[in-house]
């Protein structure tokens, strides 16, 4: 069965530095989605994309994130000028057309700023 | 807003069955749906069910929904020990983007 793909699984960067989370989506969606869930939190909507453009952002998502398609398999998502707080799971997620398709998420990336 | 609760924790003994429940406060849900995440992995859609169906069956799981009173359960029949996991409700609402607003999610224990 076809899957959302993240890399990397776990990543450890400096505060102040930025980062770059990757995901390969499943191949024939046309929605991707970034989320975050904070240890012990809820899973919490960062933004999704369709169309190489951003459809729909969380109040989360303020001029620290960006995402980008940079070709036909890949979206990622920035973070600048990292703070401890931005220590979470990052999760991408797909979905077919249609904005009430189920999306399926991947594994996700460990993001831990120290 | 709209917002999403769950028990935090659910324990039973292998073979009985599981029933995670799950309130939710927005009348205008659409799509109700309940994720699976084993621990280091992501989430994995199990079911979903549309808001003018009332039961939806799945092999092992049945998910109920309780429109009047917003309550959305899943039950796990004969529940094994791989059935350990957190269970995350979530709902998307009509009129809306479809984005899902998540519970916080129930950890499922399964003891021999």
């Amino acid at each position: 069965e076809p899957e959302v793909t993240q890399t990397p699984s776990h990543q450890v960067t400096q505060m102040g530095q930025e980062v770059i989370l990757r995901c390969v989506p499943i191949s024939n969606h046309l929605y991707f989605y970034w989320y975050r869930q904070i240890l012990g939190q809820k899973v919490e909507f960062l933004v999704s994309f369709y169309n190489n453009e951003i459809s729909e952002k969380s109040e989360i998502f303020d001029d620290q994130f960006s995402v980008e398609r940079p070709d036909g398999s890949n979206f990622t998502l920035k973070i600048r000028s990292t703070k401890l707080e931005d220590s979470a799971m990052y999760f991408c997620a797909s979905s077919e057309e249609g904005a009430d398709q189920p999306q399926h998420f991947g594994d996700g990336t460990r993001l831990s700023i120290l | 807003g709209e917002d999403v609760e769950q028990s935090l924790f659910l324990s039973v003994r292998e073979g009985d069955s599981s029933v995670i429940n799950c309130t939710y406060t927005d009348s205008s849900s659409t799509y109700l749906y309940w994720y699976k995440q084993e621990p280091g992995a992501g989430l994995q859609l199990l079911t979903y069910i549309f808001s003018n169906m009332d039961m939806k069956q799945d092999q092992r799981l049945t998910v109920l929904l309780n429109k009047k009173d917003k309550h959305l359960s899943l039950r796990i029949a004969d529940t094994q020990t791989g059935d350990s996991a957190i269970y995350f409700c979530a709902e998307t609402l009509s009129g809306g983007s479809y984005i899902p607003t998540f519970g916080r999610g129930t950890s499922l224990i399964v003891h021999p």
